[in-house]
């Protein structure tokens, strides 16, 4: 069975560009999350979907990133325009339910480097 | 405050030594309580879960205290394979894992 599939795995863009990124969940995996990381540190929550629901987006920096998941499956997260400090790895994970079993899969993130 | 905080480390010990990860979580309400691993520049993967009553899982054994939130995470005989950084999560009812900052082991031959 695929995993949690993501793409790009790298991108570099200059700061003020815009960038977007992919992912697809697990098949049949209703809970679909974005994680930033960045070096050194654990992965913080950007947003939760259940479904096609934002259920938790309050850690999302509303004024330059943006999510969507339209029809319940794949997501997208687009940063525009981005900032130096946006240099991260972007993580999407997913799993059967909500997040209290601790069964989250995650893919294998997507590499930012802003100059 | 971080609601989890771990020491980074890094912990260098040699293959078969015995170590021990603590973790603290501020949250009192909170409910789910996990150990993830993460290997260099890999993405997270769930270890073990954390039960109450303790738990253990071949070389791995996982303790709660909820009296004084915390959790532990102890590897027994190590491996050079077990070298990655640890990462304690918790979860407070229907929100989404929180995670700490992670604890970076190397096993030393």
């Amino acid at each position: 069975e695929a995993g949690v599939v993501q793409s790009p795995r790298y991108k570099i863009i200059e700061k003020k560009q815009p960038v977007a990124f992919w992912c697809n969940p697990i098949s049949g995996h209703n809970t679909l999350y974005w994680y930033l990381q960045n070096l050194g540190q654990g992965p913080e929550l950007l947003i939760r979907y259940e479904n096609e629901e934002a259920v938790d987006d309050s850690q999302l920096p509303k004024d330059r990133f943006s999510a969507e998941r339209l029809k319940g499956v794949d997501s997208t997260l687009k940063i525009q325009p981005a900032e130096l400090g946006d240099s991260a790895v972007y993580l999407c994970a997913s799993s059967l339910a909500v997040a209290g079993t601790g069964e989250l899969f995650f893919g294998e993130g997507s590499r930012l480097t802003v100059l | 405050r971080k609601e989890v905080e771990q020491d980074p480390g890094p912990f260098n010990v040699p293959e078969g030594a015995t170590v021990a990860f603590n973790c603290t979580y501020s949250n009192s309400a909170s409910q789910s309580f996990f150990w993830y691993r993460q290997d260099c520049r890999k993405e997270p993967k769930l270890l073990m879960s954390v039960y109450s009553s303790g738990n253990e899982d071949g070389r791995f054994t996982a303790q709660l205290n909820r009296a004084s939130q915390y959790i532990s995470l102890l590897i027994r005989d190590s491996k050079l394979s077990d070298s990655a950084t640890y990462l304690c999560v918790v979860s407070t009812g229907r929100r989404a894992l929180t995670f700490g900052s992670g604890t970076r082991l190397q096993v030393q031959p």
